[in-house]
């Protein structure tokens, strides 16, 4: 049981650059979430999705996009790199319940971006 | 948005200490979770908590939603080597978004 997934783990990129962080769960999780951590701050929620095709904007989306084809995966866009999105991306998912409770919300270990 | 605060920032203890971290808000939450971040890993939940005044333990960890649904302390007894890490309060008041508190960097002294 892989649990949640993330690729790749370390990035670089150019100002202007684009690129797509991947992230899959086996745990047929209805909802999944992308976080950013910035050095010494707790992490903030960019964008989620409650189920396949459907996606809403967290906290910090500018800058950002998401699709959610299936189930299984979430994978984040960055369309124009800047060095404000220099950041460690976790995705994270967790199975929601009728009554609205999140159960096992689970994190994947990172993907550690740098944009100069 | 919402904020937590989480204290204290930073601790340093001797081997076989116990712990106490603890966090607040101006905002009352139905979920407070507690997790554990080793470097260059994501978080792991330690513990869960679902009801005010709900006191829960996973083996040497305690925590507890406190009453006014605005605060939880997370309690380490005995502390290892291997508790060394970074702290996470999160608190949830609707399904979907997490608010994370700024994290307790804890280093056990042997």
């Amino acid at each position: 049981n892989a649990g949640v997934t993330q690729t790749p783990k370390f990035r670089i990129l150019k100002i202007g650059q684009s690129m797509t962080l991947q992230c899959a769960q086996d745990m047929n999780h209805n909802y999944m979430y992308w976080y950013r951590q910035d050095p010494g701050m707790g992490l903030k929620l960019i964008y989620y999705s409650v189920g396949a095709g459907i996606t809403d904007k967290g906290e910090v989306p500018n800058g950002y996009n998401v699709s959610r084809s299936t189930t299984e995966d979430f994978p984040l866009r960055l369309e124009l790199a800047a060095p404000s999105q220099t950041s460690v991306y976790f995705c994270a998912s967790s199975y929601s319940s009728p009554g609205g409770r999140d159960y096992g919300y689970t994190f994947g270990s990172g993907t550690r971006l740098t944009v100069v | 948005g919402q904020q937590l605060n989480q204290s204290p920032q930073s601790m340093f203890i001797q081997e076989g200490e116990d712990v106490s971290m603890n966090c607040t808000s101006s905002s009352i939450f139905n979920t407070w979770l507690w997790y554990k971040q080793d470097p260059g890993e994501g978080p792991v939940l330690l513990i869960a908590l679902y009801k005010a005044g709900e006191l829960t333990s996973n083996g040497r960890l305690t925590a507890q939603f406190g009453t006014t649904r605005k605060d939880s302390f997370l309690n380490i007894s005995a502390s290892i080597p291997s508790d060394v890490g970074i702290y996470f309060c999160a608190g949830q008041f609707s399904a979907r978004q997490l608010t994370f508190g700024s994290g307790t960097q804890l280093t056990v002294l042997p």
